[in-house]
């Protein structure tokens, strides 16, 4: 099946810094999403972005499908920004056609200091 | 609203003891998804159900048994619940396209086969 890679897999900040997660996938995918973990295990949809740039408040994603990549910025980090976040992908041709559910990365668990 | 809404919340079993973990969601999605998630692991797919009778095997559904009430509600069942089976079980849903879209997810069952 497809091979979701995220780096890196551990970053400490101080509040207002800024940071890239970067997310490699090994084949073409039809479907990414970025996920947010908070401390009590929540997982938050943050971004459906399987081509191009969105950017909602101080988080901003951009997945380039041809390169095989994604990357989430945080921008002026806050510590309610720490916990794990996980890129996930959708491969049609490993699926069968749709509704097949996602492949996770391991996630970048990312702490933010005061 | 409520969304996606998992129940228990924690749960402790002994080796051999069943038991069926339910969700449900209220926002008239088709597909609905049970993943697991352990320590330092993405999350994986157990079983999924693109819609109304239909269920179909994930990446780990050995152990597993899974059933699509209706609309809203699908049910993992432990059999004979082992300590490889202790985990953090998420249930998700999404809308009906393809590729899928944006997933949402329950707050996660805590279970630990001791």
């Amino acid at each position: 099946g497809i091979q979701v890679e995220q780096s890196p897999p551990d970053l400490i900040l101080q509040e207002g810094a800024n940071s890239t997660l970067r997310c490699n996938f090994s084949d073409s995918v039809n479907n990414l999403q970025w996920f947010h973990q908070n401390p009590w295990g929540q997982l938050i949809n943050l971004f459906y972005i399987p081509s191009g740039t969105k950017q909602n408040g101080r988080l901003s994603a951009t997945t380039v499908a041809t390169e095989r990549y994604s990357l989430l910025y945080i921008s002026s980090s806050q510590t309610t920004d720490s916990g794990v976040y996980f890129c996930a992908v959708e491969n049609l041709r490993y699926s069968g056609g749709g509704a097949d559910g996602l492949t996770f990365g391991k996630g970048t668990h990312l702490i933010i200091q005061p | 609203n409520a969304g996606v809404t998992q129940t228990p919340k924690f749960q402790v079993l002994k080796t051999g003891q069943s038991m069926t973990l339910q969700c449900a969601q209220d926002m008239n999605h088709n597909s609905m998804y049970w993943y697991r998630q352990d320590p330092g692991m993405g999350l994986r797919l157990i079983y999924y159900s693109a819609s109304e009778g239909t269920t179909d095997k994930g990446e780990v559904p050995n152990g597993y048994n899974v059933s699509r009430l209706n609309k809203r509600e699908f049910s993992l069942r432990l059999e004979s619940a082992a300590p490889s089976q202790t985990s953090v079980y998420f249930c998700a849903s999404s809308e009906p396209r393809v590729p899928l879209g944006p997933q949402h997810f329950g707050d996660g069952t805590r279970l630990s086969i001791l």
